[in-house]
């Protein structure tokens, strides 16, 4: 059973570089078949997606967010993760990662539960 | 940048009744249309893919619809485990993806 993991800081201060990590188990990161990305929530507001990479590296970020993002993988450890630079009290949320099958006509179809993230002094 | 609005905003259903929430696209997105079910303090969950497909696990009585800027997410009698926030996503021009703002399905 695919099982998707976030961690990091639940609290990062302004002006600071979130960083989170998506650790996948049951399933490898590596495998040709799938992208994996990013999406957060807001507390009580809807979905936005950061940005998606593929195995072997190659990224795209939502353009709202661009010059602050960067997405790497690292499959040595079956992982993949996220930065999110010069962060504000706006980029407060629930960052959740996910896999999308690389295959027409399909999209995020496991997900993390879920971590909070508060940016605050 | 296609933007994706649903309507409404909250829908208030009595278990066992039929419920309706539509989604509308900016732009044609084909049926590159997905609807995902959120609880309280949990993850999105896939429902539909390719406007009309149910995912793996997902009972009967969801069904979508729809193509190009219109699509319907049906729930033909509403269980207690489906009152939920629901939203649309599209993923016509991927990697680029983008989700509607929600509709809240609450017990009337």
């Amino acid at each position: 059973q695919l099982q998707l993991q976030e961690s990091g800081p639940g609290l990062v201060k302004p002006s600071e570089t979130l960083s989170l990590t998506c650790t996948v188990s049951g399933g490898s990161i590596s495998s040709s078949s799938y992208y994996w990305g990013w999406i957060r929530q807001p507390p009580g507001k809807g979905l936005e997606w950061i940005g998606s990479i593929y195995y072997s590296g190659s990224t795209y970020y939502n353009p709202s967010l661009k010059s602050r993002v960067t997405i790497s993988v690292d499959t040595s450890k079956n992982q993949f993760s996220l930065k999110l630079s010069s962060v504000t009290a706006a980029d407060t949320a629930v960052y959740y990662c996910a896999r999308r099958p690389a295959r027409v006509g399909a999209t995020f179809d496991y997900w993390g539960q879920g971590t909070l993230v508060t940016v605050s002094s | 940048e296609i933007v994706m609005t649903q309507s409404p905003a909250t829908l208030s259903v009595s278990p066992g009744e039929r419920a309706t929430l539509s989604c509308r696209a900016s732009q044609s997105v084909s049926s590159n249309l997905a609807w995902y079910q959120q609880k309280p303090g949990q993850a999105p969950r896939l429902l539909i893919y390719g406007a009309s497909t149910r995912a793996t696990g997902i009972p009967a009585r969801f069904s979508g619809s729809g193509s190009g800027t219109e699509f319907t997410l049906t729930i033909s009698s509403l269980q207690s485990e489906d009152f939920a926030v629901y939203y649309c996503q599209q993923y016509n021009n991927w990697p680029l993806v983008a989700f509607g703002q929600g509709t809240k399905v609450e017990i009337k």
